[in-house]
């Protein structure tokens, strides 16, 4: 399967602070990339859709303005969520698509937010 | 309701069989996904299945799909304690990019 990194693995920042995670596909060119947000024991909620080259495309409910999607290249996607607050505080997945034999995502080892 | 639907814990003793189930809501995903996850870590996922599909089989692990019925289970055989995780099934809804929907997680236990 295709290998995925995030940088960093773990952040805490202060209140009102801006933080950036990265995405990395380190094996081959990801035209799209996924961001996932997971609470304590809970499942993944899909954040937005990350398109090489054009805009994100965020899901209901997620404010573009405070998570900001950028895929400047093939191989990498960054996430940046701006003026933290305690509640953004989660576990933040991203994955990349591929399609070759099936169609299937492989996903980063998370990015641990803590806002305090 | 939700979309996708899973048990919450599941608890097996070291050499048996577990078995994870999972019902699903769109019936045109494409493919089927069973992911595991360890405690802070990513989703590393352990197969997939394709819709046309009943069974898929893959060294200790099998799975089953019934369309018409939505149903999808995870057979893991000769379950040892670094199976211990939380397992996901995800569909993957209509359209041209594969958005994934999870179910809850199935908590897997594994005692001696």
């Amino acid at each position: 399967g295709a290998v995925v990194s995030q940088h960093p693995s773990w952040v805490i920042c202060k209140s009102g602070t801006s933080v950036k995670i990265e995405c990395r596909s380190l094996d081959f060119q990801a035209t799209t990339m996924f961001w996932y947000r997971q609470f304590p024991k809970q499942s993944l909620m899909l954040m937005a859709t990350s398109n090489e080259g054009s805009k994100a495309t965020y899901e209901q409910g997620v404010e573009k303005d405070k998570f900001l999607i950028n895929h400047a290249s093939l191989t990498l996607s960054t996430l940046t969520v701006t003026s933290a607050h305690p509640e953004d505080s989660s576990f933040y997945i991203c994955s990349t698509r591929q399609v070759i034999q099936s169609d299937t995502q492989y996903f980063g080892p998370g990015t641990r937010l803590t806002v305090l | 309701g939700e979309d996708v639907e899973q048990s919450l814990f599941l608890s097996v003793r070291e050499g048996d069989s577990s078995v994870i189930n999972c019902t699903y809501t769109d019936s045109s995903s494409t493919y089927l996904y069973w992911y595991k996850q360890e405690p802070g870590a990513g989703l590393q996922l352990l197969t997939y299945i394709f819709s046309n599909m009943d069974m898929k089989q893959d060294q200790r692990l099998t799975v089953l799909l019934n369309k018409k019925d939505k149903h999808l289970s995870l057979r893991i055989a000769d379950t040892q304690t670094g199976d211990s995780a939380i397992y996901f099934c995800a569909e993957s809804k209509g359209g041209g990019y594969n958005k994934l929907i999870f179910g809850a997680g199935t908590r897997l236990a594994v005692h001696p």
